[in-house]
Parts: C-alpha cells; structure tokens; sequence
C-alpha cells in the first residue's frame, strides 16, 4: 500500500540555519503531497501542499517540491527560528475508492536554539 | 484556532472501561475524519464519514466504533480498553471528501490504567 517515509529526529538547528527535512513516498498513481506541522499542545496544521509532479507548495518560508523522478518532497527552509521548533509530518492523498484520507509519515521534530 | 471542538480534552479511565469522544467539525465541513497518534505507531488512520456515512476505514479495531449525526458531530467510542489504547486521539475535518486538507481539532488524550 502506499506509504510515506520521513528522516528520523530530532533535527537540532541553531537559529538562522538551514533545514532540510527529508521526505519519500511509495504511492500507486499520483497522490497529492503535504506537509503539515505539530506545534507543541495542538492540533496538525497544514503548512502547504502540491498536487502534481514539479508544483512547489510554499507557505511561512517553508518550501517543498513534488519530484516524481525521485518520489521525494523534501521540506526545506532557508533560516530557520525558535517558533518553528514543532513535530512535521509530511504525507500523501490516497485516493483509493474515490475518497481521500491522508497517509503521515512518522514525524520529525525539529527543536531551533537561539 | 482550527475551529474544530473535540471534548473531553484529557481523560484517565480503567481498562475494561468504555468512553466516548465526541468532535465538532468546523462549520460547513461536511467530512470527519478520526486518527490516533501514539508513541510507537505514529499517526494512524481509523476512519472516515461524510454527511453521516462511513466512507473509509483505517486501522479501527473491533473494539472501536465512530458515527456521525445528522447535525455532523461524530462520536468515537472506545470500549474494552487496554493499555495500549493509550494515546491521542484527533478528529479532524475537510469540506469535502476529495481534498488532504484537513482541520486537526487539539486532540483528546486518552490515558488507560
């Protein structure tokens, strides 16, 4: 079935460091790719999206291209801060039987010291 | 805010015991969907409604059962608890079904002694 597979954390990064949060998918047809974000005591939120191969979805200076070559959608930002310290959770659309529900990989958690 | 509601937000029971948890979708969402999150399996899928029903099943166990009202709450009701069942649970809700945009609500943590 289709999966999703993220780098293990935690990520440690100084503030104003570069991140990169690796992500790659197993996925019969063309899923649509997101990652979302776990601040501490609350619910996933969405921080952005791409739906078909080459889209780039970005959001709060959070990038992330769909590379359907490489099956990857790897999460990058290029100066992280301490308030992005969170869980990210990349995953896919499966949209078997025409419905979607959404399949995460295990989480990353990045902790950004001053 | 997410404007998703999920009631109670913290709850410690026994094992043997049965609990409901109850979810709000945010307004106009006509879809809920329900995942555990624990330690060592991740975020996992359990189920999906659209307008009151089932559309999808994940890793649901027997012991588990959800629904949907007419007013589009949903309910998750957990019985025969075991320690593993320890964990927290979301309900999170998207306007349709065709979209991976889902509002998370905070989570109900489910503690089983």
């Amino acid at each position: 079935g289709d999966s999703v597979t993220q780098m293990e954390g935690p990520v440690t990064l100084s503030e104003e460091a570069f991140l990169t949060i690796n992500c790659t998918y197993t996925a019969t047809g063309y899923p649509s790719l997101f990652w979302y974000v776990q601040y501490p005591g609350e619910g996933l939120q969405l921080l952005l999206k791409a739906t078909k191969a080459d889209d780039k979805g970005s959001n709060k200076g959070f990038e992330a291209t769909y590379r359907k070559e490489t099956t990857s959608f790897h999460l990058e930002k290029g100066s992280v801060q301490v308030s992005d310290s969170a869980v990210y959770f990349c995953a896919l659309s499966d949209q078997a039987g025409g419905y979607n529900k959404l399949i995460f990989g295990a989480g990353t958690r990045l902790a950004v010291h001053p | 805010d997410s404007g998703v509601t999920q009631t109670p937000k913290h709850l410690i029971t026994a094992t043997g015991q049965r609990v409901t948890l109850r979810c709000s979708p945010r307004s106009g969402d006509l879809s809920v969907y329900w995942y555990q999150q624990s330690l060592d399996q991740g975020l996992q899928f359990l189920i999906q409604y659209y307008n009151g029903e089932e559309r999808a099943k994940g890793n649901i166990l027997e012991r588990f059962s959800a629904q949907q009202f007419p007013d589009l709450h949903s309910e998750l009701n957990l019985s025969s608890l075991e320690l593993g069942d320890s964990a927290l649970y979301f309900c999170a809700s998207s306007a349709t079904i065709h979209t991976g945009e889902l509002f998370f609500g905070e989570g109900s943590r489910l503690t089983v002694l």
